[in-house]
């Protein structure tokens, strides 16, 4: 009864290729995110989406596009891959006051 | 950025209660304290959030002070699996898909 998945949970590729990561929720929320982790482990709001509506884009690189076909999903698609890329992903959902978090995909770029 | 100020790492023996602060003197009337944890290696965790009263309840409780500026989180009995870091953040909920801003938080190590 996993609240907020996301697959894969590990992704390993090469620079230069496009990949995507998924994030579903099954709470019924309206709101999801997604967030960056660095190695140094700072946490980053990337993108929130609301009712299938982009409401926050932080600065981040347009290779990266969210897409929320529905408002159970919030995909992230990275196109041309960097280095720099390398991190853990993380989706949320949230009804208000409380994010509820998914496990994380540990991506590494080659 | 961060609008909060954490200590960087804390002890605690287990059993005991591990109390965590955290400054926040340039608060908004209308923005709430947050606390989340994350363990190693899995997704942050929502804890507590209060506005101005102290609140409990199942995980901890947090205290904040009448002028607002600062708060604690309290983990009555803190066990070995309660080390984390602690993240304080404060944030407005005047809209939807207002997002958390992490600091650095605090490194909590519980030890036997």
């Amino acid at each position: 009864d996993t609240a907020v998945s996301q697959t894969p949970k590990y992704l390993v590729t090469q620079m230069g290729n496009d990949k995507s990561i998924k994030c579903e929720q099954n709470l019924g929320h309206d709101t999801m995110y997604w967030y960056k982790q660095d190695s140094k482990k700072f946490l980053k709001i990337m993108f929130s989406y609301n009712n299938k509506e982009l409401i926050i884009n932080e600065t981040v690189p347009n290779r990266f596009s969210p897409k929320s076909p529905d408002k159970a999903h919030l995909n992230l698609h990275i196109n041309s891959l960097e280095l720099g890329d390398s991190a853990v992903y993380f989706c949320a959902s949230s009804p208000g006051h409380e994010q509820f978090f998914g496990p994380g995909t540990r991506l590494t770029v080659l | 950025d961060a609008k909060t100020t954490q200590p960087t790492s804390m002890d605690c023996a287990e059993g005991r209660a591990a109390n965590l602060p955290c400054n926040h003197s340039t608060i908004s009337g209308n923005e709430y304290v947050y606390w989340y944890r994350q363990i190693h290696s899995q997704g942050p965790q929502y804890i507590i959030h209060g506005l101005k009263n102290n609140e409990t309840n199942e995980m901890a409780s947090l205290i904040i002070t009448e002028d607002r500026k600062s708060s604690t989180l309290i983990l009555p009995h803190a066990t070995l699996r309660d080390t984390a870091v602690y993240y304080c953040i404060v944030r407005a909920l005047n809209q939807a898909g207002t997002a958390l801003i992490f600091g650095k938080g605090t490194t909590l190590s519980v030890s036997s």
